[in-house]
């Protein structure tokens, strides 16, 4: 079956611009989780759905990083004013329900370059 | 605060080799742990996971067992193969949470 999926793969943006990353989970997944790579290191946690709300964004490491999953299903990751420092790889992954050990499926992730 | 340890890499081994690539964690409660392999230009994928003392993940030929008592999950493989080339990373996740906590990952390089 289809697994998690992202778009775009990769993005460039200049410092200043905005861009919006796109997560399709798994269908029927509850739970939904965004993740940042930076270079070398392992993915840092940025904030968790389930369904459409937003239960925690004590992740997020400035305003200019907006989340939402309005209709429970894709979920999109906003970035305004793109600075250098968020040049990263940004993973999307969901869960089948709410618990907490959940095994959680992610995607390839969207490689976001800001020159 | 909770963190995971892992050593650091690259590792490069010659195909049939032994692997052990160590994690030792810090957490509060009983965490459950998993390893993650990141294939080049692919998403994580799970390649095991244990969720109390003692439990032993498997997949793939790859086991590692929960020890409380050193607070360690060391991946270990008898035989590799140059397929396993990939990036490994130790996680924990704080019984009661949701996130996640990663080790900085271990670049395995598996030689013809």
């Amino acid at each position: 079956g289809a697994g998690v999926s992202q778009s775009p793969r990769y993005k460039v943006a200049k410092r200043g611009q905005d861009v919006a990353l796109r997560c399709d989970p798994i269908s029927g997944h509850v739970s939904l989780f965004w993740y940042q790579q930076a270079l070398g290191q392992g993915p840092e946690f940025l904030t968790y759905f389930q369904n459409e709300a937003q239960l925690d964004k004590s992740g997020l490491p400035s305003d200019r990083f907006f989340a939402e999953r309005p209709e429970g299903s894709v979920s999109t990751l906003k970035i305004q004013r793109t600075q250098q420092e968020d040049s990263a790889v940004y993973l999307c992954a969901s869960s089948l329900s709410s618990g907490q050990t959940d095994t959680q499926y992610f995607g390839p992730g969207t490689r976001l370059t800001v020159l | 605060g909770d963190s995971v340890t892992q050593m650091e890499g690259p590792v490069t081994l010659s195909e049939e080799a032994f692997l052990t690539i160590n994690c030792t964690y810090t957490a509060t409660g009983y965490p459950s742990l998993f390893w993650y392999v990141q294939y080049p230009g692919e998403g994580l994928q799970l390649l095991l996971k244990a969720t109390k003392a003692d439990d032993k993940g498997s997949n793939k030929g790859f086991e590692a067992t929960y020890r409380k008592e050193t607070t360690s999950f060391h991946l270990e493989k008898g035989s590799v193969q140059v397929s396993d080339s990939a990036v490994y990373f130790c996680a924990l996740l704080t019984s009661g949470t949701y996130k996640y906590i990663f080790g900085t990952g271990t670049r395995l390089k598996v030689l013809a």
